[in-house]
Order: structure tokens, then sequence, then C-alpha cells
């Protein structure tokens, strides 16, 4: 089972900064098979990114993804206040498990 | 617009067995796989369970295989998890989600469903 490991933990950052998150695989998980998610209070999650660095639709491109083989980066640059939840990222590499790193929670102040 | 709507989440015993349902809209459900993921309360996300898009094939986390069963109906474009010997670390919010074209990303989440496994 591929593993993933997200740091920081939690993230402090004022309006208008950049958000650097991490999320490094236990094995090589090639240089698309890698999604970000977020995840506010109350509510699902929301797809991000997917292919490493594609945005879903609809979102902004203040979000950005790059990475590969098996360091991954989500960056978010000029944060808002509602920028603040739950970062996830998740690997869909080979066969199942599609695992997910245990969460970046981001605040914003 | 696409809608994933989950039901079935109840309080059970230890042991018990319990049927989630999803019912999707929005969408040629018939095009899609489809997946189950898990959160425990204030926890993480844990992928459950996946199946195609015809049914005919079907994965598991090594943490329910044997216990859990996916399965769908595309007449009621539905999907199902089927819970049996249900253990107290099975607690958690089930989400249905729709994978993308390609590749097992999420791109639909319904609301989830509660299922708390408890004596």
């Amino acid at each position: 089972e591929i593993v993933l490991t997200q740091s920081p933990g939690t993230l402090s950052l004022s309006p208008g900064e950049r958000a650097t998150l991490s999320c490094k695989a236990s094995q090589s998980i090639g240089s698309r098979y890698l999604a970000w998610y977020q995840q506010k209070r109350g509510q699902p999650p929301r797809l991000l990114i997917y292919g490493a660095s594609s945005r879903a639709t609809g979102i902004p491109d203040r979000f950005s993804g790059s990475g590969s083989v098996t360091e991954f980066t989500l960056s978010i640059s000029r944060l808002e206040p509602e920028d603040s939840a739950v970062y996830y990222c998740q690997h869909y590499y080979g066969s199942p498990p599609y695992t997910f790193g245990q969460g970046t929670k981001l605040e914003i102040k | 617009e696409v809608q994933l709507v989950e039901s079935g989440g109840v309080v059970v015993q230890p042991g018990g067995s319990l049927r989630l349902s999803c019912a999707a809209s929005g969408f040629t459900f018939d095009d899609y796989n489809m997946h189950w993921v898990r959160q425990a309360p204030g926890q993480g996300l844990e992928w459950v369970s996946g199946i195609t898009w015809d049914g005919s094939s079907a994965d598991y986390a090594d943490s329910v295989k044997g216990r859990f069963t996916i399965s769908r109906d595309n007449s009621e474009d539905s999907v199902y998890l089927q819970m049996s010997s249900l253990r107290t670390e099975d607690t958690a919010f089930y989400y249905c989600a729709k994978a993308r074209r390609v590749g097992a990303t999420f791109d639909y989440w319904g609301q989830g469903t509660l299922v708390t496994v408890s004596s």
C-alpha cells in the first residue's frame, strides 16, 4: 500500500499570502496520479486538482499543483478567508487502495 | 446538476449488518465508476470500495474486504454498500463519490450518511 505523508499538519497564514502544502508518497506514483481535495467543516470534500497539476471544473487559478514521482505540492496564492479548510492529497496509481494523506489544516487569520 | 444522495446510516450493534444506498442524478450514471469513501468523526478520509460502470468489477480496502460488498443498479441510477460483521472502527460518515472518466479521482460527492457501530 502506498502511504502519502502530508506536511505541515497545520498552516496558519494571513489573507493575501501564499500557501505551500506538501504531499510525499512512499513510492513512485508517476507524474500524474495525484489529486488534491479541499474539505471545509461539515461539508464533503471537493476536488481541486487531478493529474497532479490539472484544475478541476470551477477551481480558480489561485490553486495550482505540481510535482512528480514521490513529491507533490499544492500552492494557493492570494489567500482568502474562505480558503480555510483541510486539504487532502490522494493517489490513484495502479491498483487500489487509493489512499489519502492525513490532511493539512489551513487557517487564514 | 449532479446530485448524489446517500441513505441508510443508523446506529447498529457490533456484528450487525447494514445496507447503504446512494441515489444519483444529473449525469449518465452507467458511464461512470462509483466509489465509497468514509471518514471517522474528526479524522481523515479512507477509500473503502469502488465499482466499474457496468458492475463487472469491484475493489475493496483491506479493512473491509470480506465484510463489505459494493453493487449498483444502473436501471435505478443507484449504488449500494452492503456492510456486515460491523466493528466499532467502522463508525464513520460514508460518502458516495462519482469518479471522473479516467482515473479514480472523485469529482462529485454526496453529503454523507453516518454509520455508528456501538453496543
